[in-house]
């Protein structure tokens, strides 16, 4: 089973600033990756998939890199609503599975 | 506009069922493979099941297989989730979400598969 291990747990940022999340996969997933941003009390919601493709109407301060095992998403200038957690997601190939990472925090500093 | 409606989460005691439903709209449900995904209180997502849009392939999470059944009836534009034999551990907010991708029935095909849009979610509590 593939674990997703994200880094780090928090990050403390400040508006404006830019925004460094990792993700590391226990074995290659190629670039069969998600990222997911999750506000207080609300659903996820799809940001970046195959590793740098935004979702519909994602805002272009968003970017997401990588390939194998090493994976990055990156909010170029943080914006108020940014303040979130963000989960990585891939999916194992047979028996199909679909896991998340433990998320990261991004909060006001 | 998609719209995804979960209900039928509530209070239940351990070994008690409950039925999850997921009312879908803003899309052509019969052409899309749709999941389940949960999250227990202050903690992260977890998959639970995935079905194909026509419910020929249909797979589950270790932690639920042999207890809960995923279903559909593209007729009604719902997606249903039958918990049996419920546990504590399996309290939390369950979310429906559309698949971006194609759920496969071989290993030799796995094109990539995420969730794109995402219900707002249902509360089950497992609880005497």
């Amino acid at each position: 089973e593939i674990v997703l291990t994200q880094s780090p747990a928090t990050l403390s940022l400040s508006p404006g600033e830019r925004a460094t999340l990792s993700c590391r996969a226990s074995q290659s997933v190629s670039s069969y990756l998600a990222w997911y941003q999750q506000k207080p009390g609300q659903a996820p919601r799809l940001l970046i998939y195959d590793a740098s493709n935004r979702a519909t109407g994602i805002p272009a301060r968003f970017s997401g890199s990588g390939s194998g095992t090493d994976f990055t998403l990156t909010i170029s200038s943080l914006e108020p609503e940014d303040f979130a957690v963000y989960y990585c997601q891939q999916r194992s190939n047979w028996p199909p599975k679909w896991t998340f990472g433990q998320g990261t925090k991004v909060e006001i500093k | 506009e998609v719209q995804l409606v979960e209900s039928g989460g509530g209070l239940v005691k351990p070994g008690g069922s409950l039925r999850l439903s997921c009312a879908a709209s803003g899309f052509t449900f019969s052409s899309y493979s749709m999941n389940w995904v949960r999250q227990a209180p202050g903690k992260g997502l977890e998959w639970v099941s995935s079905i194909s849009s026509s419910s020929s392939y249909i797979y589950y999470a270790d932690s639920v297989k042999g207890r809960f059944t995923i279903s559909r009836d593209n007729a009604k534009n719902s997606l249903y989730l039958q918990m049996n034999s419920l546990r504590a551990e399996d309290t939390a907010v369950y979310y429906c979400a559309r698949a971006r991708g194609i759920l496969t029935g071989s290993p030799k095909k796995t094109p990539p598969y995420y969730f794109d849009y995402w219900g707002q979610g249902t509360l089950v509590t497992v609880s005497s």
